[in-house]
């Protein structure tokens, strides 16, 4: 069983930008992929992009090219998902998942993003 | 590319069956089997309950079935208990982008 630990909640201003952490249990780092989804308040998931954390390699949905860079620290075992010029709508609940390429059976428990003045 | 078409909900009373329809192109649902759903309830992380368009997870109740027919694919939940009571959400696999794609999701009310 993996367990996904996100980091805590942030409130940032328009044109900032967010870096969300994610940490896989265990020796499991290296295992699977690792996804990022979000959700907007009150609406449905979308899919940013995927990360290998073995190589780094990652694929960016259209939407997010160029605003989002997936990253991760070997040393610690840590994914990061940072994301650049946050916008009002951009506030979202912001969630890591890890599994194949093709779908993700584990979740960690979401970061909520506020983007606010 | 615009999201997989899901309604936006649907109800049924306990201890019947539910069809969730998705219904995508041949650029998504079309183009592969790699079509999953994922079951949230408020306020929770999203669940996977089918991939590869019919296979369960270890530890899934077998009353969560999916199929896949051209563009469309549904999932299938007999047996409703109240627990069901959550959103649903279709995921294809889009090859050309080598990227996912969700649909709008589906809020199921048990009765």
């Amino acid at each position: 069983q993996v367990q996904l630990v996100q980091s805590g909640a942030e409130v940032k201003k328009p044109g900032a930008s967010v870096k969300v952490s994610c940490k896989p249990s265990g020796n499991t780092f290296t295992s699977y992929y690792i996804h990022w989804v979000r959700q907007a308040p009150g609406q449905g998931l979308e899919w940013m992009g995927i990360i290998n954390p073995s190589g780094g390699s990652t694929t960016y949905a259209q939407k997010f090219q160029g605003r989002v860079t997936m990253t991760r620290d070997t040393s610690t075992s840590t994914i990061y998902m940072e994301m650049s010029s946050l916008r009002y709508d951009d506030t979202a609940v912001y969630y890591c998942a890890s599994g194949t390429y093709y779908d993700a059976d584990y979740w960690g428990q979401g970061t909520l993003v506020t983007v606010s003045s | 590319q615009s999201a997989l078409t899901q309604p936006a909900s649907v109800s049924e009373s306990p201890g019947q069956s539910i069809t969730i329809s998705c219904t995508g192109t041949s650029s998504d649902v079309g183009s592969s089997n790699l079509v999953s759903w994922y079951q949230q309830h408020p306020g929770k992380a999203p669940k996977l309950i089918i991939h590869d368009v019919s296979k369960r997870p270890s530890g899934v109740s077998n009353r969560f079935s999916g199929s896949k027919s051209g563009n469309a694919a549904s999932l299938t939940i007999s047996g409703l208990q109240a627990e069901d009571e959550a959103d649903y959400y279709c995921c294809s696999y889009v090859t050309s982008s080598t990227s996912w794609l969700f649909g709008g999701g589906t809020k199921l009310t048990v009765l």
